[in-house]
């Protein structure tokens, strides 16, 4: 059964501060996807990364980054300088290949609320 | 591209009342998701559709919700009938082959 864990609950930062939100999966295929979303106060659920199991390379997009470590099961988020526009509930998620490249449904964990402090 | 559109954005009923979700995907998308968030349980999914066929309903409260789509740009999700602890967001998503899940601005709804 695929699993997705966030044991950081809350997270306070003061601005410019780099801050790391920690994603552990569990998954039996070998084929997979993890995500990162980002809610804000406002409610809406904003797409930000998109990574499959064969690609272990790092990414940076701007002041984001995104380790993936399939040796630990680990897809963890960095923002660096952190800003107060970044407050917000932090998700990852797992989607496990479908059959004859169907989709199949994505798992959320259960977010890292981030504040961000002026 | 207009995005996954969900109405109404809010809704207020009373216990007992019928309430019917609905959600339009971004065109050319191939499946369809229905996602319950609330405090207590976060953000689970209720139903997905491929090719507008149910594929996996076991996240489903209980009879008391169903969900259809009757083509490929269409869904709905009622429940009949409403209790206070179906309180939440509830959120369509939509995805084309599993190349990313776009989510609609989702439905708050409130049963008193």
């Amino acid at each position: 059964a695929q699993k997705v864990t966030q044991a950081q609950t809350e997270i306070s930062v003061v601005e410019k501060e780099d801050v790391t939100l920690d994603c552990v999966y569990e998954t039996r295929d070998t084929t997979y996807y993890l995500f990162w979303y980002k809610q804000p106060p406002s409610g809406e659920l904003v797409f930000l990364i998109r990574r499959n199991s064969f690609d272990e390379q790092n990414e940076i997009s701007g002041r984001y980054s995104w380790n993936f470590q399939k040796s630990t099961s680990s897809f963890n988020f960095t923002i660096t300088a952190s800003q107060v526009v970044d407050s917000a509930v932090y998700f990852c998620a797992l989607s496990e290949a479908g059959r004859g490249g169907a989709t199949n449904k994505l798992i959320f964990g259960t977010g890292t609320l981030l504040a961000v402090q002026p | 591209d207009a995005g996954v559109i969900q109405s109404p954005r809010h809704e207020v009923t009373e216990m007992g009342q019928e309430v019917t979700l609905r959600c339009k995907p971004i065109s050319g998308h191939n499946s369809l998701f229905w996602y319950r968030q609330t405090m207590m349980r976060g953000l689970e999914l209720l139903i997905y559709f491929n090719n507008n066929v149910p594929i996996d309903d076991s996240g489903m409260p209980e009879d008391r919700f169903s969900a259809k789509m009757p083509n490929a740009s269409f869904s709905t999700l009622k429940i009949q009938p409403s209790e206070p602890r179906d309180s939440a967001v509830y959120f369509c998503a939509s995805s084309r082959q599993g190349d990313g899940y776009t989510f609609g601005s989702g439905t708050r709804l409130t049963v008193v």
